[in-house]
C-alpha cells in the first residue's frame, strides 16, 4: 500500500536537544511537507519541498531544520532553538501544488 | 485576523442529523477548497476538493463553495457515530504549494 510513515509515534526529549523526526513516503510524489499542530491552532506550516534538493520556509520555520536529499525521504529537526517544540508533527506529501495533501498519522514530540 | 476562520465547536447531534460545518476566509486568491478529517491521534485525510465556486457531492458529503461571500461549507447527511471527527477546512491559491487550514470542528455524533 501507498503511503506516508512517520516515526516515531511518540518522542521525549529533554530541553536543549535536537531531535530529528523521520518522514518516507513511497507515494512517488514530488513535493513534500511538514505541518505543526497545536490545540485551537489548526495545522501551520513549517517547511515544504517542491522537489529534491530544494525546500522553502513556512510560516513557522524559525528552529527547525530540513532536508531533501531523496525522492522519498523529508526529515524534520527540532532544533534547541525551537522556544515551545512540544507538538503535534506531521508530514505530508502531493504530486504537485494545488494537489490535496496526503498526510502521515504524525508524531506527538513531548519536550520537557 | 486569521486568514481561515472555524468554530472550534464541539459540535454535539443526534445519529441521523444533518450536520452544517463553515469556514470563512478573507484572501479572495484562494481558489481551492478541501476539507479533511481527522480522528484523534492521527493524520488527517481527505474528504472534499473543490475548484472554485459550486456544489460537490460525494455519498453523504456535499461541499459547498461560494467565492462571493468568502464561505465554504461540508454538510454531512445520516450522520453516523464512526462520522466523530474533527473536521478540517483548507484552501491554497492557485499555482501555489501553501495550503491554509482552519482550526478544525470537534464534532461528536451520539448514536
Amino acid at each position: 500500500d501507498g503511503g506516508i510513515t512517520q516515526s516515531p509515534k511518540y518522542l521525549f526529549r529533554k530541553e536543549g536537544q535536537n531531535v530529528t523526526l523521520s518522514c518516507e513516503q513511497n507515494l512517488n510524489h514530488d513535493a513534500m511537507y511538514w505541518y505543526r499542530q497545536d490545540p485551537g491552532q489548526g495545522l501551520r506550516l513549517i517547511y515544504y519541498s517542491q522537489i529534491v534538493n530544494d525546500f522553502q520556509k513556512g510560516d513557522i520555520a524559525e528552529g527547525y531544520s530540513v532536508s531533501r536529499e531523496k525522492k522519498e525521504s523529508f526529515p524534520l529537526t527540532v532544533t534547541s532553538a525551537q522556544k515551545n517544540p512540544t507538538a503535534f508533527y506531521l508530514c505530508a506529501s502531493s504530486p504537485a501544488g494545488n494537489s490535496p495533501l496526503h498526510f502521515g498519522n504524525g508524531t506527538r514530540l513531548t519536550v520537557t | 485576523q486569521k486568514e481561515v476562520e472555524q468554530d472550534p465547536g464541539p459540535l454535539s447531534v443526534p445519529e441521523g442529523a444533518i450536520v452544517s460545518l463553515n469556514c470563512t476566509y478573507s484572501n479572495s486568491a484562494f481558489q481551492y477548497f478541501m476539507w479533511y478529517r481527522q480522528y484523534s491521534r492521527k493524520g488527517p485525510e481527505l474528504l472534499m476538493y473543490t475548484y472554485s465556486s459550486g456544489n460537490k457531492e460525494d455519498g453523504r458529503f456535499t461541499a459547498q463553495v461560494d467565492k462571493s461571500s468568502k464561505y465554504i461549507s461540508l454538510f454531512i447527511r445520516d450522520s453516523q457515530p464512526s462520522d466523530s471527527a474533527t473536521y478540517l477546512c483548507a484552501m491554497s491559491e492557485n499555482g501555489g504549494f501553501k495550503t491554509i487550514f482552519g482550526a478544525g470542528t470537534r464534532l461528536f455524533v451520539k448514536a
